[in-house]
Parts: structure tokens; C-alpha cells; sequence
């Protein structure tokens, strides 16, 4: 069984400072992990993906990811948040089967 | 061109009734999904498809049945809709099945009432 625990429900964040969204995950083999962005009203996208291969994970818009098995942890960073950032964030670990199981999402909030 | 798509984007309807949501990927991919957002944007699968076969049946009510046409088509169709049903459904595809990433749809908000 795998399972993931984003441990943050919002973050409010001023623009232009760092963002650290925070993900711990649980499955009993190497796992696949994942974040995706939605914004409001919108369907989901993809910002980076680890699939077992360097353990720093760069993505989009300037976010990455750094996997920990030591932690069992695969957080999401930006060093300076954009305006645009301000939306739902969604740590997402998958099975061989790519049966998805997501978190319960980071709501980022953003300040001029 | 969108990767994507699905109809409608908003669909209101009333208890007992009948419905379907139709999914198309351009994409040339051999599996495709259907996820539910709840009120609390909790996402969970439903179904997935390989090339047509099920591979992904989730504990779903049902009277939620999928249909593949074809590898590019996902349809969910929705008997006698009750208030719990209503949600954001999404579609999504992968290159093959695995840990590979989805492209999601832009969602079907559903209402019933």
C-alpha cells in the first residue's frame, strides 16, 4: 500500500520569498513521485516528476524537488514566488499500475 | 490544440437522472483515466483503461460505468445521479500504464439537484 501526506493545508507566502511546499510519502517499493499545480478552475498540471533517477528534480516555472528516502520525503521548492504561483499544489505518489494517490493539496497563497 | 478534452465542461442536472461525459486524447496514448475532486479537492481514481481493457477498477458505485470506444475515447457514463455525485471529474492519459505521468482534462463539473 502506498499512501502520501502533504503536511501543510495553506501556505501564505509574500512575493519574491521562497516556497517550500512539504510532502511525505509511504509505499513498500521505489516509488514514483509527482507534483502537479491546479489552478482555479482549471485541470491539472504537471511540474516535475521523480521516477528513480537524480534525486533533485527540476520542473517548471522554476520548482523543484528534492526525494529523501532516508525521510521518505519529497518536498517542493521555489526560490521566489511569482504571483502566478498562488493556486493548489498536489504531491502525488503512483503504483507500478500508475494507479495515482494524491495528497490532500497545499493551497498557496500569494502576497504582494 | 488541446492534449485533453472533455463535454461538457458544466453539467446540471436533476436526482434519477441519466448522464455521460465524454473524454478525447490527441495524444497518442495507450491509457486513460477518470478521477473525482469532492468539495475538498480531494482527487481519487476511478477507472483506468489500456488500450481499451480495463486495468484500474476502483471501489465506485455501480451505476458509474466507463466505456472505451477506442484508445483515444474514455466516456463515463452515470446512472440515476444522486446529490453525492456531484464533483469535478477529470480525464487524463499516459503514454502506456505504469508510473508515468498523466496529462489531465480540464475537468466536468457536475451539479445535481
Amino acid at each position: 500500500a502506498q499512501s502520501v501526506t502533504q503536511l501543510d493545508s495553506h501556505v501564505s507566502v509574500s512575493e519574491g520569498t521562497p516556497v517550500l511546499l512539504r510532502c511525505n510519502y509511504s509505499s513498500s517499493y521505489s516509488p514514483s513521485l509527482f507534483w502537479y499545480v491546479q489552478h482555479p478552475n482549471k485541470g491539472l498540471q504537471l511540474l516535475l516528476k521523480y521516477t528513480s533517477a537524480a534525486t533533485l528534480v527540476k520542473g517548471i516555472n522554476g520548482f523543484e524537488a528534492e526525494f529523501k528516502k532516508s525521510e521518505t520525503s519529497f518536498h517542493l521548492t521555489k526560490p521566489s514566488a511569482h504571483m502566478s504561483d498562488a493556486a493548489e499544489y498536489f504531491c502525488v505518489v503512483s503504483d507500478s499500475w500508475g494507479k495515482f494517490q494524491f495528497g490532500a493539496g497545499t493551497q498557496v497563497v500569494v502576497t504582494p | 490544440d488541446t492534449a485533453v478534452s472533455q463535454t461538457p465542461k458544466y453539467l446540471v442536472t436533476q436526482m434519477g437522472n441519466d448522464k455521460s461525459i465524454k473524454c478525447e486524447q490527441n495524444l497518442g496514448h495507450d491509457t486513460m483515466y477518470w478521477y473525482k475532486q469532492d468539495s475538498k479537492k480531494f482527487l481519487k481514481i476511478m477507472f483506468s483503461y489500456n488500450n481499451k481493457e480495463l486495468i484500474i477498477n476502483e471501489t465506485v458505485p455501480n451505476r458509474f460505468s466507463p466505456k472505451s470506444p477506442d484508445k483515444a475515447h474514455l466516456n463515463l457514463h452515470i446512472n440515476s445521479l444522486e446529490l453525492g455525485d456531484s464533483a469535478v471529474y477529470f480525464c487524463a492519459s499516459s503514454q502506456v500504464s505504469g508510473s508515468y505521468e498523466q496529462y489531465f482534462g480540464p475537468g466536468t463539473r457536475l451539479t445535481v439537484t
